[in-house]
């Protein structure tokens, strides 16, 4: 069973930074491109950023590039999410999720639980 | 980068009703479109991808339609469990945007 967790979450003060992690289980992690989504309370979802089964490719949101990190360990299963100069605006829950493998199909297939975080002085 | 855009952002409607759901792409993408289901303090779920085929499992009453910029998500009869809110994405490359979300609610 593919399984996402993530972790990391909490509340920062802003400015202040954060570093979330993901873990995959139930697949071959380094066969697929990861991606951070995240969606504040009551909103809707919003794109934040993806990386390649290699970390050759990145890709980042306007709203986070330059402030936000991705990165992966194909050893440990996990991929992560260093934030950075963080703003009330990042008030959200972050889920991690897999993009399908299978070509041209590269929607999300499966997503994890989420990991909330609050940016308040 | 392709906006996307999503009608109506809500409506009402009766256990029973055909239900229609428009998204639109500003520039075109083909048929890299997916459509998901998200429910109050859950996980989105894929309904549609490939803009028209059915995920596993999901009920034949959902079905997906269009390519290019034009598409649409159908409920053929709505059901208790339909109530929820429904986004687009698309994802033929970076910035991988959502759509708004519509929300279907009870009459």
């Amino acid at each position: 069973e593919v399984q996402l967790v993530e972790s990391g979450g909490g509340l920062a003060q802003p400015g202040r930074s954060l570093r979330l992690s993901c873990v995959g289980s139930g697949f071959t992690f380094d066969d697929y491109t990861m991606h951070w989504v995240r969606q504040a309370p009551g909103k809707g979802l919003e794109w934040v950023s993806g990386i390649s089964w290699d970390s050759d490719t990145k890709d980042y949101a306007r709203s986070v590039k330059g402030r936000f990190t991705i990165s992966r360990d194909n050893t440990e299963n996990s991929l992560y999410l260093q934030m950075n100069s963080l703003t009330t605006e990042d008030t959200a829950f972050y889920y991690c999720a897999r993009r399908n493998g299978i070509y041209p199909y590269y929607y999300f297939d499966f997503w994890g639980q989420g990991t909330l975080v609050t940016v308040s002085s | 980068d392709i906006q996307m855009t999503q009608s109506p952002s809500s409506l009402s409607a009766s256990v029973g009703d055909r239900v229609t759901i428009t998204c639109r792409a500003s520039h075109g993408i083909r048929n890299n479109l997916v459509w998901y289901q998200q429910k109050p303090g859950k996980v989105p779920k894929v309904l549609i991808y490939g803009a028209s085929t059915l995920q596993l499992g999901v009920p034949s009453r959902f079905s997906g339609s269009g390519s290019g910029t034009e598409f649409t998500l159908t409920i053929s009869s709505l059901q208790p469990e339909d109530f929820a809110t429904y986004y687009c994405q698309k994802y033929n490359s970076a910035p991988f945007t959502f759509g708004p979300g519509t929300k279907v609610d009870i009459k």
